[in-house]
């Protein structure tokens, strides 16, 4: 069955400061990949996604994610965080083909930024 | 452009009380769509999902039923609340394999 781990439950890092959310994903084909932001209180906001093609793919608000296939991982990163971008972010794999276009969300990792 | 509605936006309930939350998509034609809940401080749990009029797949038993009357309307209801029913209620269409998210309702049971 379809799942995924984001390992991370919470992660602090400092503004201006790197950052990188690990996502791991069980899936039998090729998947689709998904990373949603989320702000209190206010629904899912789509970051990036991945269907086919390059592996290294860009998103809204500076950030990117990888997609590795021999790891199966899809671990999203920003080389610059700022204070905005404090929030929870969930990684999702689409459930397959003749699934109702469902989504498989992983736990969430909540971001907090120190200034 | 696409957008859905959700409301209301805050709702506090008794127990035992009905429930009645809905949602609808503007600008796409037979999208699919979604009921999620998120208890505090966990994830998403998809709770129903409707590829089309009057087609609902239950995903969890519970005390919640969903209802697509219309194209572009989808209902989520209950008879009878339970505490365990409060959480924040995210609907959710989908096209092209991409799900696009309201902006959720805050319920209280009491």
């Amino acid at each position: 069955a379809q799942s995924v781990t984001q390992p991370d439950i919470h992660i602090t890092v400092s503004e201006g400061a790197s950052l990188e959310l690990r996502c791991n994903y069980s899936y039998g084909a090729t998947p689709y990949l998904f990373w949603y932001v989320q702000s209190p209180g206010q629904g899912l906001q789509l970051l990036l996604k991945y269907f086919s093609g390059d592996t290294l793919v860009q998103g809204i608000k500076g950030f990117e994610a990888e997609f590795k296939r021999s790891q199966s991982s899809f671990n999203l990163r920003k080389p610059s965080v700022h204070w905005s971008d404090a929030a929870e972010y969930f990684c999702a794999v689409g459930a397959g083909r003749n699934q109702g276009g469902k989504l498989i969300f992983g736990q969430g990792t909540e971001l907090s930024v120190k200034p | 452009s696409q957008t859905i509605h959700q409301w209301p936006a805050t709702l506090v309930q008794p127990v035992g009380s009905p429930l009645s939350l809905e949602c609808t998509v503007e600008g796409t034609s037979n999208p699919n769509l979604y009921w999620y809940r998120q208890a505090a401080g966990r994830g998403l749990q998809l709770l129903f999902y409707s590829v089309g009029i009057g087609q609902i797949s239950s995903e969890v038993p519970q005390n919640l039923s969903a209802s697509r009357p219309q194209d572009r309307q989808f209902i989520l209801s209950s008879k009878k609340l339970l505490l365990s029913d409060s959480g924040f209620y995210l609907c959710a269409w989908g096209g092209q394999g991409i799900q696009y998210f309201g902006a959720g309702t805050r319920l209280s049971v009491l």
